[in-house]
């Protein structure tokens, strides 16, 4: 446990509708990411933060942004769910510890668009 | 883009049975992760390696880094049921600073082990 909460851990919306999944550390990391997951896919990279305010793209981030605007919150925003956006949205930190670089991941926000 | 071929996708065979998850890349990659999920939770680490002809054994699971860090293996020896799960492997980026810790993923091996 990294101390990453994630919110709303389920949520059927919508198309057409926004969307803003939260996601919450407690241990001061600095890196942060956004990843969803799809069966097939494993794991793709949305967006990721290296700092307040520092944000860049990952490899699926069409349709997708973020906002960091203090090191304890990363916010992933749907402008306009589609379908095609269901998903499983889990959040991850990166620590430096011992043993190295780690990534922890949050449990999860299942996004069902309608 | 980097890739990682993950295989086999899916895996079921019987509490006692060996079994081996391969991932395979074209490209070098700096260290090499094996995650376990479970339904409903978030994937969880299971092993980093990060040097070339690596072994690192976790209880009955063997992981190995390929010689040229593009591919690797998970052994598992006498599965049980509690085995069962999502496994995946993630590739990191030779240098970490310019990375960003960004991961590549597998797609995944859904391992069922039955009693």
């Amino acid at each position: 446990d990294a101390g990453i909460t994630q919110s709303p851990r389920h949520k059927v919306t919508e198309t057409g509708t926004p969307v803003t999944l939260r996601c919450h550390q407690t241990e001061n990391h600095r890196y942060m990411y956004w990843y969803r997951q799809d069966p097939g896919h494993g794991l793709r990279l949305i967006h990721y933060s290296y700092g307040v305010k520092d944000t860049d793209k990952g490899e699926v981030s069409d349709g997708y942004s973020v906002s960091r605007s203090k090191t304890e919150d990363f916010l992933l925003t749907l402008e306009s769910a589609t379908s095609s956006q269901t998903s499983v949205y889990f959040c991850a930190i990166r620590s430096k510890g011992t043993a190295g670089n780690t990534i922890y991941f949050g449990e999860g926000s299942w996004l069902t668009v309608v | 883009t980097q890739l990682l071929e993950q295989s086999p996708q899916f895996l079921s065979i019987q509490e006692g049975e060996n079994l081996t998850v391969y991932c395979n890349s074209s490209s070098v990659f700096s260290s090499l992760q094996w995650y376990r999920q479970e339904p409903g939770e978030g994937p969880v680490l299971l092993v980093t390696v990060v040097t070339g002809g690596e072994v690192k054994k976790l209880k009955r699971l063997t992981f190995q880094f390929g010689d040229a860090r593009k591919d690797s293996s998970l052994h598992i020896t006498a599965a049980q049921p509690g085995d069962t799960g999502l496994y995946l492997c993630a590739g990191g980026l030779l240098n970490w600073g310019t990375s960003y810790g960004k991961l590549t993923f597998g797609q995944g091996t859904i391992l069922t082990v039955h009693p």
